[in-house]
């Protein structure tokens, strides 16, 4: 039961040039969004987030757009930068429990 | 700036044996979780402790699971006859969301691997 889905396992970009990483969801109750980033061996680390009301969330190269009648989201990063390559996680809140994607795998070359 | 601290890093295990695996949550949060992601696959949810009892869990989280917080800074996960399919790396979050402002977002650990044999 994939309620939250990343089509896109992986994407390279040049340094400099915008990073989209897309987001689907299924489930209408979701009501707050957030993306994650994770290293290897490391934890998923918080890096931006929007509620249900709003379409839009930027913090500094990152922005997130939500497009609820699409049920998609999805993070620019701008200008991307090779220490931007990690692996990206989509996530919804329900209740207590996040609901994550399976990831986007982000390589950006110098 | 504050961390989610686990331990260990890495722990082996041979089918049937019970393990704990330990998560110091950040000082001034008040919900805790466990989560998981097998190789390959996505971060899965396994159960939320709030006020000293959990407050939700998944499907995943059946009787072979329990969690436990002994004291004012530890938070537990024991898992009490482990299978092959446990193999997965686990990760203890923690926030602060109090009251009404409920979107608070998780602060990760960096997980402890737990490998059974």
């Amino acid at each position: 039961d994939q309620q939250v889905k990343q089509n896109s396992p992986s994407l390279s970009v040049q340094e400099g040039r915008i990073s989209i990483l897309n987001c689907d969801y299924t489930n209408s109750m979701f009501d707050y969004f957030l993306w994650y980033k994770k290293y290897p061996a490391e934890g998923p680390t918080f890096l931006i987030s929007i509620s249900s009301i709003k379409d839009k969330n930027e913090d500094g190269r990152f922005t997130v757009f939500l497009n609820k009648s699409a049920k998609h989201l999805s993070l620019h990063i701008v200008p991307s930068q090779p220490g931007d390559s990690a692996v990206y996680f989509c996530a919804a809140n329900s209740g207590y429990a996040l609901n994550f994607g399976k990831g986007t795998s982000l390589l950006v070359t110098p | 700036e504050p961390e989610v601290t686990q331990t260990p890093s890495h722990q082996v295990t041979q089918m049937g044996q019970e393990v704990i695996l330990r998560c110091v949550p950040i000082s001034n949060h008040l919900y805790f979780y466990w989560y998981r992601q097998i190789l390959g696959q996505k971060v899965e949810f396994l159960v939320s402790f709030y006020n000293n009892e959990i407050s939700e869990k998944s499907e995943i989280f059946d009787d072979q699971f329990s969690v436990e917080r002994p004291d004012g800074s530890n938070f537990t996960l024991k898992i009490r006859s482990t299978k092959l399919e446990d193999s997965a790396m686990y990760f203890c979050a923690s926030s602060g969301r109090t009251g009404t402002s409920y979107n608070s977002p998780l602060h990760f650990g960096n997980g402890t691997r737990l490998t059974v044999t």
